[in-house]
């Protein structure tokens, strides 16, 4: 079945620092991607996309490539602030799985952005 | 835009009890879903409905149930909760055409004692 696999956290970085958390996904089909945020107290919210090999999601300075030779999704943000502070998840949607509308998710990386 | 409303924020509940968690969306959005959250496991889909009328089990639906008789309402029904239901539950929508481009409620609190 399919999975996706997160770099454990937590990960802790100080302000302007570069951030990289891994996603690997395993799918017996040709899935979409996502990544979501989930800010202290509040539910999930959609922070990128890529819906296709070598798309690249983008959103407020994150970015994630769908690279399908490594079957990867890692995130990426040049320069973290104090704000980013989350959980962020790693997931996928199986569209040759007949329910395209299920979402698998990762476990989730606790991110700490220290001033 | 209220978005997805879910009540209660927080409960707490004997072994045995039975409750229900409402939710509620006023995007007009066909597919609705529940998810729980376990620390270390991420979310796990319990049911989702595609539209009015029809429903289907998720990775973990034993000991809860769903209804959805109008496209805005999808409540989450414990008949007979137990400790290993303790968790944080969210509701999601979303359009069809648009799969998993999820919006999630605030999400309700569980504990079962």
């Amino acid at each position: 079945g399919d999975s996706v696999t997160q770099m454990e956290g937590p990960v802790t970085l100080s302000e302007e620092a570069f951030l990289t958390i891994n996603c690997t996904y395993t799918a017996t089909g040709y899935p979409s991607l996502f990544w979501y945020v989930q800010y202290p107290g509040e539910g999930l919210q959609l922070l990128l996309k890529a819906t296709k090999a070598d798309d690249k999601g983008s959103n407020k300075g994150f970015e994630a490539t769908y690279r399908k030779e490594t079957t990867s999704f890692h995130l990426e943000k040049g320069s973290v602030q104090v704000s980013d502070s989350a959980v962020y998840f790693c997931a996928l949607s199986d569209l040759s799985a007949g329910s395209a509308r299920q979402l698998t998710f990762g476990s989730g990386t606790q991110l700490t952005v220290l001033p | 835009n209220a978005g997805v409303t879910q009540t209660p924020k927080f409960q707490v509940l004997k072994t045995g009890q039975s409750m229900t968690l409402q939710c509620a969306q006023d995007m007009n959005h066909e597919y609705m879903s529940w998810y729980r959250q376990d620390p270390g496991m991420g979310l796990r889909l319990i049911h989702y409905s595609v539209g009015a009328g029809i429903t289907d089990q998720g990775e973990v639906p034993n000991g809860y149930n769903v209804s959805r008789s109008t496209t805005e309402d999808f409540p989450l029904r414990l008949l007979s909760a137990a400790p290993s239901q303790t968790s944080v539950y969210f509701c999601a929508s979303s359009y069809r055409r648009l799969a998993g481009e999820l919006f999630f409620g605030e999400g309700s609190r569980l504990t079962v004692l």
